[in-house]
């Protein structure tokens, strides 16, 4: 069984780097599938920000493009999402997934909150 | 960007109904489209992918139709389960990918 766990700190400072850790067990990353970063304001719907495949290569939501950082440790098996530049209006829930090439978000993580306050 | 639109944005219905939600994409898809459930707290579940194929473990009342702009989820004889927020989503392009901006099914 897929199954995928965020990780990292819950309350980032305005301005400064929001970083989160998704750790993936039942599945190597190397094996392939593109590996995502969905996030999701409180009350609000769901914003993808962007995706890696285990190769490196990442593409990202272009709202966001100049703010974020994927990347991926296959020796560890999981991948980690850095968005420079927080204001409030990065407080969001974070969700790790999985996906491919027209394969739909078909595992996701628990999520985590991520409160962006001074 | 492809801009995906769902109505109702909150639907109100008895166990037992039968209920559709509509999902319309701004721009052809083809059948790239995934419908989502998520209840308070919890991540989205995959219902549907491809328009109408429905994902392992998922109840037969769900079904999923359309192509191209249009398409719907329908939930034929609604459990006390079935009572949350429901996301298509268009998986064509990734230039982002998309999501629509959620309907509540609410108990009547």
């Amino acid at each position: 069984q897929v199954q995928l766990q965020e990780s990292g700190p819950g309350l980032v400072k305005p301005s400064e780097t929001l970083s989160l850790t998704c750790g993936v067990s039942g599945y190597s990353i190397s094996r392939g599938y593109y590996w995502g970063w969905i996030r999701q304001p409180p009350g609000k719907g769901l914003e993808w920000i962007g995706s890696i495949y285990h190769t490196g290569s990442t593409y990202s939501n272009s709202s966001l493009k100049s703010r974020v950082t994927i990347s991926v440790d296959t020796s560890k098996n999981q991948f980690s999402l850095k968005l420079s530049s927080v204001t409030a209006a990065d407080t969001a829930v974070y969700y790790c997934a999985r996906h491919g090439p027209h394969v739909p978000f078909d595992y996701w993580g628990q999520g985590t909150l991520v409160t962006v306050s001074s | 960007d492809i801009q995906m639109t769902q109505s109702p944005s909150t639907l109100s219905a008895s166990v037992g109904d039968r209920v559709t939600i509509t999902c319309r994409a701004s721009q052809s898809i083809s059948s790239w489209l995934a419908w989502y459930q998520q209840k308070p707290g919890r991540a989205p579940k995959l219902l549907i992918y491809k328009a109408s194929s429905l994902e392992s473990g998922v109840p037969s009342r769900f079904s999923g139709s359309g192509s191209g702009t249009e398409f719907t989820l329908t939930i034929s004889g609604l459990q006390p389960d079935d009572f949350a927020t429901y996301y298509c989503q268009q998986y064509y392009s990734y230039s982002p990918y998309t999501f629509g901006q959620g309907t509540k099914l609410e108990i009547k």
